[in-house]
This record gives structure tokens, C-alpha cells and sequence, in this order.
């Protein structure tokens, strides 16, 4: 079971962007799916967790989602500023005692 | 505050050991899953090891089988990293990781992460 996202994404601030993340191997909605913020030289923070809920002090303008029929899930930013420039990533689990992380999208805000 | 505080990384040569370690605070270790999951330079996110709650599940990725050991000291809240005949594709920031659910072993989030330690394998 593997994750594919974007390699990089650009937008500017005020607008919404949308980081998809596409299983391949499985069905993406056999677990959940989180997602990962990693700003440079931060260890990476949960901004969505079990597909759609965000973790205390990760602001709404952050939503997640998972649609089975593309096998995929996305993570919508809207409002975009300039402090969410930062590597995302998106992760699940497998089923079989193995944990897989996508290889990570690049959001540069301009 | 909940946290997690790696050390050990250090520079060594190919075929050498090291042993990481986790020391975690404002929580009971034994009451959650725990994971490492490394980052290499310029590269994503790759999990490497985890260990059910009670010890009784531990899984590898194939990358390190047989050559790391993931383990668990209760008593002393902390985990801990044994990794063997390294190689320099094992050069990355190895980060220690608590579950978000108590006594959960799978389908769970990486909830907590430490701020990593650097291994570094060259000759």
C-alpha cells in the first residue's frame, strides 16, 4: 500500500489550496488517514487526524477529507498565509503492522 | 506538557551500532503504542519501527529488519532504538513518536513527536 501526493504546490495568501494524497495497493478508506505539518527546522505537529478532526490550536481554515471512490484524501487549506508555508504530509496504515507516509507536498505561499 | 526527547545520534561508520533513546514526560508510556519514523536529508518521511503498548506487537519496515531492535523500558518511561550493521542510507533524523489512543495498535495517529536526534553513517 503506498501514498502518492504532489511534489510541490504554490498559491498566494487569501486563496485555498488542495494537497491530495492517492493510495494505490488498497482501499485508502480502510483506515484513517492523518496529516502532517513540517516547517523547516520544526519537528512535524498534526494538523488533521482521523481523516477530518483538527487537533486543539489547528485553526479551521484546515479540513480534511477522504473519498473512496478516487481512493484518496485531501487536506484543504483556505485563507492561505504565509505561516502555512511548509512540507505536508499524509499518512495511514496499512493493515498489516506497517505504517506509510506519502512523500510529501511542498506548499509555497507568494 | 507531554514530551518526548530523543539523544544518541551521533556520526559512525558503516557496519558500526548505535542505540537511540526516548525519554518521555507528562504521560505514561505503557499506556500508548510508540513508534520511530526517520526523515533523511532532502528526502519524506519513512517510518521505521513500532511497539504495541504492551509490548506484545513489534513491527519493522523492511528497510531495517533484522538489523534494528525496538524496545521499551516502562520503569523508566523511556524507548529505545538498538540499530545494527548501519549503512549510510540509514543517515537521517530519527524522531520518537507517542500514539494518540490509549491501548491502540494500528489504525491510530502519530500524535506526539519528539524534535529528533541526527545519525550520520560515513566512513
Amino acid at each position: 500500500f503506498t501514498l502518492t501526493q504532489p511534489h510541490s504546490l504554490s498559491e498566494s495568501p487569501g486563496k485555498t489550496v488542495i494537497i491530495s494524497c492517492t493510495g494505490s495497493g488498497g482501499n485508502i478508506a480502510s483506515n484513517y488517514v492523518h496529516w502532517y505539518q513540517r516547517r523547516p527546522g520544526s519537528a512535524p505537529s498534526t494538523v488533521i487526524y482521523d481523516n477530518n478532526l483538527r487537533p486543539s490550536g489547528v485553526p479551521d481554515r484546515f479540513s480534511g477529507s477522504v473519498d473512496s471512490s478516487s481512493n484518496s484524501a485531501s487536506l484543504t487549506i483556505s485563507g492561505l498565509k504565509t505561516e502555512d508555508e511548509a512540507d505536508y504530509y499524509c499518512q495511514s496504515y496499512d493493515g498489516s503492522e506497517h505504517w506509510v507516509f506519502g512523500g510529501g507536498t511542498k506548499l509555497t505561499v507568494l | 506538557e507531554v514530551q518526548l526527547v530523543e539523544s544518541g545520534g551521533d556520526l559512525v561508520q558503516p557496519g558500526r551500532s548505535l542505540r537511540l533513546s526516548c525519554a518521555a514526560s507528562g504521560f505514561n508510556i505503557d499506556d500508548y503504542a510508540m513508534h520511530w519514523v526517520r526523515q533523511a536529508p532532502g528526502k519524506g518521511l519513512e517510518w521505521v519501527s513500532g511497539i504495541s503498548w504492551d509490548s506484545d506487537s513489534i513491527a519493522y519496515a523492511a528497510s531495517v529488519k533484522g538489523r534494528f531492535t525496538i524496545s521499551r523500558d516502562n520503569a523508566k518511561n523511556s524507548l529505545y532504538l538498538q540499530m545494527n550493521s548501519l549503512r549510510p542510507e540509514d543517515t537521517a533524523l530519527y524522531y520518537c513518536i507517542k500514539d494518540l489512543v490509549v491501548n491502540n495498535w494500528g489504525n491510530d495517529a502519530f500524535h506526539v513527536w519528539g524534535q529528533g536526534t541526527m545519525v550520520t553513517v560515513s566512513s
